[in-house]
């Protein structure tokens, strides 16, 4: 059974430009979440998309969207980049009948010059 | 509201001695808590759950974690440290509403 596959692997963004990510979630797992994880920041949590809509949001200005389609899987946006958005982005997927474990893609690595 | 503390961003252990990783947790519900493992620019990995039945719940690598209501802590232990075990390891909680909750995490170095 294939994981959670996060693309691109590696993205090299300009400063005001806007990123696409995507998340693809484990078959049959309708909660996608998205963490932002800045280098000494740990895990900072962005966005929680469950059956198509968005459930919760972190602390972060509305420049960074997202969405999830009817196959669940996930896309977010990042829009007016800034440096400090470098950063490895993680996407990881669970069952919401239960509650039960997360799982995680190998994250997106997003580089802002 | 769910919380998750971890105490100690940076522990360092010998080669061969006990890893003790701390966690404390706050949820206004029953929790379902969590350790997982991170090694350098990959994703996190899951080492360790506990959900309901036994609080002492025994996971990948040797690691395991006991659940302590009263103490409202969920400690990871590793008898015997190996230098494989050099890794961020986090702590989370899921509470009501199925969301998850990270701790800051810890760095394990493991000293040769």
């Amino acid at each position: 059974e294939a994981g959670v596959t996060q693309s691109p692997t590696h993205l090299i963004k300009t400063r005001g430009q806007q990123a696409t990510l995507r998340c693809s979630p484990i078959s049959g797992h309708t909660s996608v979440y998205w963490y932002q994880q800045a280098l000494g920041l740990g895990l900072q949590f962005l966005l929680w998309y469950d059956e198509g809509e968005e459930r919760n949001r972190g602390n972060f200005p509305p420049r960074f969207s997202g969405r999830q389609f009817p196959n669940y899987s996930s896309e977010l946006n990042v829009n007016a980049l800034e440096l400090e958005d470098s950063a490895l982005y993680l996407c990881a997927s669970s069952l919401v009948q239960g509650r039960t474990e997360a799982f995680f893609g190998q994250g997106t690595r997003l580089t802002v010059v | 509201a769910q919380s998750v503390t971890q105490l100690g961003s940076h522990v360092s252990v010998s080669e061969g001695a006990l890893v003790l990783l701390r966690c404390n947790y706050s949820s206004s519900v029953p929790p379902y808590l969590f350790w997982y493992v991170q090694y350098p620019n990959q994703g996190l990995q899951l080492l360790l759950k506990y959900t309901t039945g036994a609080t002492l719940v025994k996971g990948i690598n040797g690691f395991e974690a006991e659940f302590k209501k009263s103490e409202t802590s969920f400690h990871l232990t590793k008898p015997s440290a190996h230098m494989s075990d050099a890794a961020e390891y986090f702590c989370a909680v899921s509470g009501a509403g199925n969301q998850f909750y990270f701790g800051t995490g810890t760095s394990l170095t493991v000293i040769p």
